[in-house]
């Protein structure tokens, strides 16, 4: 069964810590995002990846970073620099250039703060 | 300063059509929007997309008029489990790509 997995699904991070937060895909898909989803508000695009070994930042990269080593994994590092980290973190792909094609959630990650 | 507009709730009962529009400033000629659906605690499910008159499918039609500065989604005959929350998403191809999800519309239907 092809689709998005993100793991674990609830994290806890004491003040200070990094905290990495893991998205595989079996879909054979090009392109990866990152959102970050805070109640009541829609999707904010944290980073996203069109290619292996190639990423942009979105509108709130400000303390997260991503790499991309290989096609289907994006993980995502929450880093002490991020202040309000507390959000449900969602992790998606899609088959080709980022709006023009469907996009693939995963089921997220909730982040809490200790 | 592109922005996408929604509203906040609707309320339907079962059997009836619903019609969520979203507002899109600053839209170009090939810049597609779409729709998901989200329940809680799970990641959105894509509905429907297009970028330019009517689109069509199983679930839902997407209604774009010819100035493109709002879309409608619309649910034929909903049901409870059609109670979700519903999210626009633009992609602006102009100067780089931004996706930008709207805030999200909270659909309740009742019996």
């Amino acid at each position: 069964d092809g689709g998005i997995t993100q793991s674990p699904k609830y994290l806890f991070r004491k003040e200070g810590q990094n905290v990495t937060l893991s998205c595989e895909q079996n879909l054979n898909h090009d392109a990866m995002y990152w959102y970050r989803q805070d109640p009541g508000q829609g999707l904010r695009l944290i980073y996203y990846s069109q290619i292996v070994n190639d990423f942009q930042k979105g509108d709130i990269a400000e303390g997260y970073s991503v790499s991309r080593e290989k096609k289907e994994s994006f993980p995502l590092t929450v880093t002490s620099a991020q202040k309000n980290p507390t959000a449900f973190y969602l992790c998606a792909s899609s088959s080709g250039a980022a709006g023009n094609q469907p996009q693939h959630f995963g089921d997220g990650t909730r982040l809490s703060i200790l | 300063l592109a922005k996408t507009t929604q509203p906040i709730s609707m309320d339907s009962y079962e059997g009836q059509e619903v019609n969520i529009t979203c507002s899109h400033n600053n839209i170009a000629t090939n810049d597609y929007i779409t729709w998901y659906q989200q329940f809680p605690s799970q990641g959105p499910r894509f509905i429907i997309q297009g970028y330019k008159t009517k689109v069509t499918n199983e679930v839902a039609s997407l209604f774009i008029p010819a100035d493109r500065k709002s879309s409608t989604l619309s649910l034929p005959r909903v049901s409870l489990s059609d109670t979700a929350v519903y999210y626009c998403l633009v992609a602006f191809n102009q100067a780089g790509t931004a996706l930008i999800f709207g805030k999200g519309t909270t659909l309740s239907v009742s019996s």
